[in-house]
């Protein structure tokens, strides 16, 4: 496509319930973030992945959080037992080049409009 | 590590005014630093990136920022501000073989007629 899509854009759910959030990357690129943003602060890096693999899962906060790509192209981010505290914008971001953020062509992370997840 | 620290959680200026969008940043080395803009209801889009060539760097609509190391200050300006200006922007740092990038919380501008 001709930018990275998520789906839902706005997804609403009670407390304790499981979700999945879409992440549609460029074509091509094989680099893929997701990001968390909160009310009133910036995002924070949740997973990135290397192709199908997830090269580094550091960001993510528990165990109830999880994130797939089984095929190297689209992820999905999986939330278990959601607490209030989930509620947060999820943003996904892909690169072509995956070897540092800003480097040479190809490193720029291009993001989505996003996920808001409302845990009620 | 890497940090940034955005001053002024919101900025009003008059159509014609200078913008100006404070960033101080800390890393333990040296830094990638970016500029990010967030229309209503869009993703992130990227405005300007340092990554250690020239210290004054220019991004698309008329942006650009000045890396100074004495000060850690990676600020953003603009001339002139237009309505289409009106937007949340975030400063964001990364170290230079780094995948992860550090936002800090960010500026939300509006834009008096």
């Amino acid at each position: 496509g001709a930018g990275v899509s998520q789906t839902p854009s706005n997804k609403v759910t009670e407390k304790g319930k499981y979700v999945e959030l879409r992440c549609d990357p460029i074509s091509g690129h094989t680099a893929l973030y997701w990001y968390r943003q909160s009310l009133g602060q910036g995002p924070e890096f949740l997973i990135y992945f290397q192709g199908t693999g997830a090269a580094d899962d550091s960001g993510l906060p528990n165990d109830r959080f999880f994130a797939v790509r089984p095929e190297g192209s689209v992820s999905t981010l999986k939330i278990q037992r959601t607490e209030r505290g989930d509620s947060a914008v999820y943003l996904c971001a892909s690169s072509l080049n995956p070897t540092g953020i800003g480097i040479g062509l190809g490193t720029e992370a291009f993001f989505g409009q996003g996920t808001r997840l409302t845990v009620v | 590590a890497q940090s940034v620290t955005q001053l002024g959680s919101h900025v009003s200026v008059s159509e014609g005014a200078l913008v100006l969008l404070r960033c101080n940043y800390s890393s333990s080395v040296p830094p990638y630093l970016f500029w990010y803009v967030q229309y209503p209801n869009q993703g992130l889009q990227l405005l300007l990136k340092y990554t250690s060539a020239a210290t004054l760097v220019k991004g698309i609509n008329g942006f650009e920022a000045e890396f100074k190391k004495s000060e850690t200050s990676f600020h953003l300006t603009k001339p002139s501000a237009h309505m289409s200006d009106a937007a949340e922007y975030f400063c964001a740092v990364s170290a230079a073989d780094d995948y992860k990038l550090s936002f800090g919380a960010g500026t939300t501008v509006t834009v008096r007629a």
